[in-house]
């Protein structure tokens, strides 16, 4: 079946420019998370989604950064006025359940440069 | 979240069996010890988990010590493809993130 989808694969913007990245999750998984890899990092976690609400948003980096979830399904991750240090790569991933028993299906990334 | 220790990196031929280890002396009960993989410009990838038994599935073998502080993942004929970071990630039955450390990179020669 269809996995985690994500779009666009790359994108490139200006600083100061608002960016949208859009996160196509697995039919009927209801837990949805971002994540973020900046070169040289390794992957920290920004935002949970359980259904349409966000449990948990401790991950995000600053005030700039927004996500939304609708009809339990596609999420859109907002960053606000771009810095350069958010160039990084955008991961999102989709489980059938929150739980720690359940494996994560990742999708294959958003590239956002920030120029 | 207990912490994980890994070899930075580690060699292979191809066809042959790779055992990757995994040290978590401070896993508690509730622990899922999780594999997950990363080829080059791809997101991770799903490879495995276990709470206290051996498990198998059509990618790799988990080997989890009895006394659950240490794991090994076993690629049983490596080829080309497997060639990535592997982490191993503890991940409690309530906790809905995983999170990522710095993992094993593994090289496969032909």
């Amino acid at each position: 079946g269809a996995g985690v989808s994500q779009s666009p694969s790359n994108k490139v913007t200006e600083k100061g420019k608002d960016v949208e990245l859009r996160c196509d999750p697995i039919s009927g998984h209801t837990a949805l998370y971002w994540y973020r890899q900046s070169l040289g990092q390794g992957l920290e976690f920004l935002i949970y989604f359980q259904g349409n609400s966000a449990p948990d948003k401790s991950g995000l980096p600053s005030d700039r950064f927004s996500a939304e979830r609708t009809g339990g399904s596609v999420s859109t991750l907002t960053i606000q006025r771009t810095q350069q240090e958010d160039s990084a790569v955008y991961l999102c991933a989709s489980s059938p359940y929150s739980s720690g028993s359940y494996e994560q299906y990742f999708g294959p990334g958003t590239r956002l440069t920030v120029t | 979240d207990a912490k994980t220790t890994q070899p930075n990196s580690m060699e292979s031929n191809e066809e042959e069996p790779v055992h990757l280890p995994c040290n978590h002396s401070t896993i508690s009960g509730t622990d899922y010890i999780h594999w997950y993989r990363q080829l080059p410009s791809q997101g991770p990838e799903y490879v495995i988990h276990g709470l206290t038994s051996n498990v198998n599935n059509r990618m790799a073998s988990l080997a989890i010590a009895e006394d659950r502080k240490s794991s090994t993942l076993i690629l049983h004929r490596a080829t080309l493809r497997d060639a990535a970071v592997y982490y191993c990630i503890l991940r409690a039955g309530s906790n809905y993130k995983l999170t990522f450390g710095k993992g094993t990179l593994l090289t496969v020669n032909p």
